[in-house]
């Protein structure tokens, strides 16, 4: 079966420092990747989105990144973290080329920059 | 860009009462119309699913109507429970499968 895993599962970290969240997928091949994030008590932000292996298509402008150096591997960076940057990350995965397959979530970070 | 529009933005229900969440989209060109059940501290989970050629889905307590002409699709929870507390999603794909989410609707059932 299909699992994700996405770590640390909470993070503090200060301003001006750097980030690294990384998030795997197991038991499936060539899925589409996505970051989103989620503000205290609101909606989804799509952040990032990859359909293959150094594809990365970003939806916000932003003091954020994201790689793809292997097929069922995300990571989600930062150089210099801004207070605004806090939120709950969640990483997700779905079947590519199937319009109809749903999203995975993993169970996110919850990232405080102080 | 897809937009979907969720409402209400929060609800309380009495155990075993009806719970109606909607959301209306702009976009007709899309074929999958997912609701998502996110509990405090997790990532949300597919809850059910629609596609617009029929009109309606039933999964145990949970319903999903959709009105192709209006744009719209609802999710409907019969004999809502406490464990239903929790805050919904519904969703639309886009192309290369981005997905848009509306802004969600915190359901808390109360005894």
């Amino acid at each position: 079966s299909q699992t994700i895993h996405q770590w640390p599962a909470t993070l503090v970290q200060p301003v001006g420092s750097p980030l690294s969240l990384e998030c795997t997928v197991e038991g499936t091949s060539n899925p589409n990747l996505y970051w989103y994030r989620q503000a205290a008590g609101r909606g989804l932000q799509l952040l990032f989105y990859s359909v293959g292996i150094g594809q990365i298509s970003s939806e916000v402008p932003q003091n954020l990144s994201a790689s793809r150096p292997q097929d069922r591997q995300f990571i989600l960076s930062s150089k210099k973290l801004l207070l605004s940057d806090s939120g709950f990350y969640l990483c997700a995965w779905s079947n590519r080329g199937n319009s109809g397959s749903p999203l995975h979530f993993g169970n996110g970070t919850r990232l405080t920059v102080t | 860009q897809q937009q979907v529009k969720q409402s209400p933005q929060s609800l309380i229900v009495q155990k075993g009462g009806i719970s109606i969440i909607n959301c209306a989209y702009e976009n007709t060109a899309f074929d999958y119309f997912p609701w998502y059940q996110q509990f405090p501290g997790k990532g949300p989970a597919l809850l059910i699913a629609i596609r617009p050629d029929v009109s309606e889905k039933k999964e145990g307590r949970f319903t999903i109507s959709f009105n192709k002409s209006a744009k719209q699709f609802s999710l409907h929870i019969m004999d809502s429970q406490p464990g239903d507390s929790a805050t919904y999603f519904c969703a639309a794909p886009g192309g290369y499968q981005k997905v848009t989410f509306g802004t969600g609707t915190k359901l808390q059932v109360i005894p």
